[in-house]
């Protein structure tokens, strides 16, 4: 059965340094999305990615986050310089076509990282 | 804007007793409703949807109907098994939308 990957699954990084989080969404779908769940906290939409370029994103997605799909597979999250807040569970997802009424996204096993 | 609430947790139950994990919403359109389970070590799944007032999602024994006059959606199932532990996450999105809202998750053990 397809699934979205992720990688690595626990990354304990400096605060201030760069880390880039990595997905592997279903081969076939178009759309592409980053979810974060700060411990105890609710799972908070960071940005939505479709053709190329972000359709959407929430207002924690500041100028030190961005996203690539450099190669046609993979779907990367950079943090810049990273911040203790930071410290989360993200989640990668892909969903097949845009978010009409109970379509599913597909969620990768996450990523926890760690900022120290 | 937005919002899910649903029950605190954790919540722990004995195998075959009868769960229900509330969650309510605050919707500026019309919504849809997810429960998403993540089990240990793996990705959120979805477990079942309602897209219209009055639909039940059903899967695996889990039960939840879109209640419009009460903005509920609440989980249920019948006589839960140890294989059902996990974390339980309530969500909604708005048609047209693409983002989806979620709840805190309440993780749920079960006991033999």
């Amino acid at each position: 059965e397809p699934e979205v990957t992720q990688t690595p699954s626990h990354q304990v990084t400096q605060m201030g340094q760069e880390v880039i989080l990595r997905c592997v969404p279903i081969s076939n779908h178009l759309y592409f999305y980053w979810y974060r769940q700060i411990l105890g906290q609710k799972v908070e939409f960071l940005v939505s990615f479709y053709n190329n370029e972000i359709s959407e994103k929430s207002e924690i997605f500041d100028d030190q986050f961005s996203v690539e799909r450099p190669d046609g597979s993979n779907f990367t999250l950079k943090i810049r310089s990273t911040k203790l807040e930071d410290s989360a569970m993200y989640f990668c997802a892909s969903r097949n076509r845009q978010g009409a009424s109970g379509t599913e996204a597909f969620f990768g096993q996450g990523t926890r990282l760690t900022v120290v | 804007g937005d919002s899910v609430t649903q029950m605190e947790g954790p919540v722990t139950l004995s195998e075959e007793a009868f769960l229900t994990i509330n969650c309510t919403y605050t919707a500026t359109g019309y919504p849809s409703l997810f429960w998403y389970v993540q089990y240990p070590g793996e990705g959120l799944q979805l477990l079942l949807k309602a897209t219209k007032a009055d639909d039940k999602g059903s899967n695996k024994g889990f039960e939840a109907t879109y209640r419009k006059e009460t903005t509920s959606f609440h989980l249920e199932k019948g006589s839960v098994q140890v294989s059902d532990s996990a974390v339980y996450f309530c969500a909604l999105t708005i048609f047209g939308n693409e983002k989806l809202t979620f709840g805190t998750g309440t993780r749920l053990t079960i006991i033999p």
